[in-house]
């Protein structure tokens, strides 16, 4: 199994061009989410995904969209690039939300993106 | 806002040494969880601890909980030049959706 998958692992843009980032995951999970990584912030989430056809706003998500057209795949969106948008982003996926169960996130490897 | 804050923000100790971070949170938790980031790739889980856990062991890692005083910590015992990561809090709730720390960097010296 690969697990989770990111493509493209790097991108430089300019101002307001656009771009989507693709995330696959092969272990069935329910759940899928985006975050945004920035120097000494942690991780922060911008949308998630409780199942095909659903997304929900995160912590930030302002300038992103999201599509959950398949149950493997979520894309993030970015439609008019800004320089603040420059960071690395990782996607993750969980099983559905069981009692007792280990509800961990499996991350990808991240994409570094970089605004000009 | 973040949720989790860890302490301290970086760590350097010998091979063998044990480290010690600690995590402090806001608001009711369902459950704890830590994860380690090595240096470029995406984040690993390492262990959960629920609200009504105090404590949990996994090999080498050992994780506390106190939800009186919204604090967790995770120790490392008998370091590795591998343990050479940053280690990250991350509380639930909801179970599914995490609210991450900053994290602390840990360095272990050969």
């Amino acid at each position: 199994n690969a697990g989770v998958t990111q493509t493209p692992k790097f991108r430089v843009l300019k101002t307001g061009q656009s771009m989507t980032l693709l995330c696959a995951q092969d272990m069935n999970h329910e759940y899928m989410y985006w975050y945004r990584q920035d120097p000494g912030m942690g991780l922060r989430l911008i949308h998630y995904s409780v199942g095909e056809g659903t997304t929900a706003k995160g912590e930030v998500p302002d300038g992103y969209n999201v599509s959950r057209l398949k149950k493997q795949n979520f894309l993030l969106g970015l439609e008019s690039a800004a320089p603040s948008q420059t960071s690395v982003y990782f996607c993750a996926s969980s099983v559905r939300e069981r009692p007792n169960q280990r509800n961990e996130q499996f991350f990808g490897p991240g994409t570094r993106l970089t605004v000009l | 806002s973040q949720q989790g804050e860890e302490d301290p923000q970086a760590l350097s100790i010998q091979e063998g040494e044990n480290a010690t971070m600690n995590c402090s949170y806001k608001t009711s938790i369902n459950n704890l969880q830590w994860y380690r980031q090595n240096s470029g790739r995406g984040l690993v889980h390492l262990i959960l601890i629920r609200s009504n856990e105090r404590e949990k062991h996994s090999g080498r890692l050992r994780v506390t909980l106190d939800t009186s005083k919204k604090s967790s910590s995770l120790l490392i015992t008998a370091s590795r030049a591998a343990d050479t990561a940053s280690y990250f809090c991350a509380t639930a709730f909801p179970d599914y959706k995490l609210s991450f720390g900053a994290g602390t960097t840990v360095t272990v010296r050969a």
